[in-house]
């Protein structure tokens, strides 16, 4: 079946401009993960879902930055007032739920603010 | 605060042998460890975990073992293929939890 997908898969916006990034986590899956990914590092934890309600988001950097997941399914990560050190690649990931489930990542979104 | 740390940034291996990837982590209430592996421009995919119940967990050319002790773990793939060359992630949390503490993560190219 189709795994995780994320759009766009590369976004350029200027600093101050706010941006939407879209994840379509694989159907049926309860838990929807967003990680931040620099150069040559790890993912980095960023918030999570457990269908529609958001779990834990201690990991998001600052009130610039904010995620939704209205219906359970879509997730929209925003982030308001880009600057430049939040270009990165920001990844998306789902799983069956809690207790030692594979996360599956998507491909990312590659975010470059000038 | 690096909590997972994979000192090697790349290792090279010839094809056939063995391939040993080291992690370190320093929170000792880490007990669930897993590792991923990255091609370019894909996502990180699961190839192996392990419950700190557990010191060995094998999965055909893939082994993961683990020190609690030294807080640490290993990635042994054998015999190493072309297909394995790419990045490892070494991931760590608590059983239950939701949230993946990853390494900086270790080029593995191996040499036909």
């Amino acid at each position: 079946g189709a795994g995780v997908s994320q759009s766009p898969r590369y976004k350029v916006t200027k600093r101050g401009q706010d941006v939407a990034l879209r994840c379509d986590p694989i159907s049926g899956h309860v838990s929807l993960y967003w990680y931040r990914q620099a150069l040559g590092q790890g993912p980095e934890f960023l918030t999570y879902f457990n269908y529609e309600a958001q779990q834990d988001k201690s990991g998001l950097p600052n009130d610039r930055f904010s995620a939704e997941r209205p219906e359970g399914s879509i997730s929209t990560l925003t982030i308001q007032r880009t600057e430049q050190r939040d270009s990165a690649m920001y990844r998306c990931a789902s799983s069956l739920g809690a207790g030692g489930y594979e996360q599956y990542f998507g491909p990312g979104t590659r975010l470059t603010v000038t | 605060d690096q909590q997972v740390k994979q000192n090697s940034p790349s290792l090279s291996v010839q094809e056939g042998r063995i391939s040993i990837l080291n992690c370190d982590y320093t929170n000792s209430m880490f007990d669930y460890f897993l590792w991923y592996k990255k091609y370019p421009a894909e996502g990180p995919t699961f190839l192996i975990s392990i419950s700190s119940i557990k010191d060995k967990n094998e999965d055909g050319r893939f082994t993961v073992f683990l020190n609690k002790s030294a807080k640490h773990l290993s990635l042994h793939i054998v015999p190493s293929q072309p297909g394995d060359s790419a990045v490892y992630f070494c991931a760590a949390t608590l059983f239950g939890n939701e949230k993946l503490t990853f390494g900086t993560g270790t080029r593995l190219t191996i040499i036909p």
